[in-house]
């Protein structure tokens, strides 16, 4: 199974300021076809999950231009250019490359 | 606009099976891939299973293969998880989730609100 670590798991912000979390997979998530399949995901408090960003760097319907991800291989980062006091939550990353799909521990992002 | 609505969680005593539904709207439901994935509480995300469109390719977590069948009802735009076996450890909020299309990935992009299995004595 692919492992996805992210790191950090917590992480007080300030609103205005960017963030950054990084994700780790054991195996590369670049496909044949060029992608790379690495979700993220944002579970506001007491919400179901919503998609932010897949095939790495993709951004979701509906989902703020302050929200982008990057990377390529193993290493992948999401990036909150000027955090908001709605961003709050825990962030996961995904990757959907193989079965069975695996998550991240999650990212706890709170306002300082 | 696309909805799930997820049922058929519960109370349940362990070795017991449960069934869920997650009902699908909003979306030609035939034309996309469906996922399960579940939350213990306060835990993480961990995905259970999916089922490709037609229902002709399933893919199951190691813990819950053998014990956890998917399967779906494109007429009646339905999504089914039927839980065997059930053991304390899934104990969980289940979500179903609009996954792919057989020739566009594009992540789970709709998630149910979730339906809560409790599996204790």
């Amino acid at each position: 199974d692919i492992e996805m670590t992210q790191s950090p798991l917590s992480l007080p912000v300030t609103p205005g300021e960017p963030v950054s979390i990084s994700c780790r997979s054991s195996q590369s998530l670049l496909n044949t076809n060029g992608y790379n399949y690495v979700d993220w995901y944002l579970q506001k408090p007491g919400q179901s999950p919503q998609l932010l960003i897949y095939l790495g760097s993709t951004r979701a319907s509906g989902v703020p231009d302050r929200f982008s991800g990057s990377g390529s291989g193993t290493d992948f980062t999401l990036k909150i250019r000027r955090v908001e006091a709605e961003d709050v939550g825990v962030y996961y990353c995904m990757q959907g490359l193989q079965t069975p799909r695996t998550f991240g521990q999650g990212t706890k992002v709170e306002i300082k | 606009q696309v909805q799930l609505v997820e049922s058929g969680g519960g109370l349940v005593k362990p070795g017991e099976s449960l069934r869920l539904s997650c009902a699908a709207s909003g979306f030609t439901f035939s034309g996309y891939y469906m996922s399960w994935i579940r939350q213990a509480p306060g835990k993480g995300l961990e995905w259970v299973s999916y089922i490709s469109n037609s229902g002709s390719t399933v893919a199951y977590a190691d813990s819950v293969r053998g014990r956890f069948t998917i399967s779906r009802d494109n007429a009646g735009n339905s999504l089914y998880l039927q839980m065997t076996s059930l053991r304390a450890d899934d104990t969980a909020v289940y979500f179903c989730a609009r996954d792919r299309q057989p020739s566009r990935y594009g992540g789970n992009d709709y998630w149910g609100q979730g339906t809560l299995v409790t599996v204790s004595s």
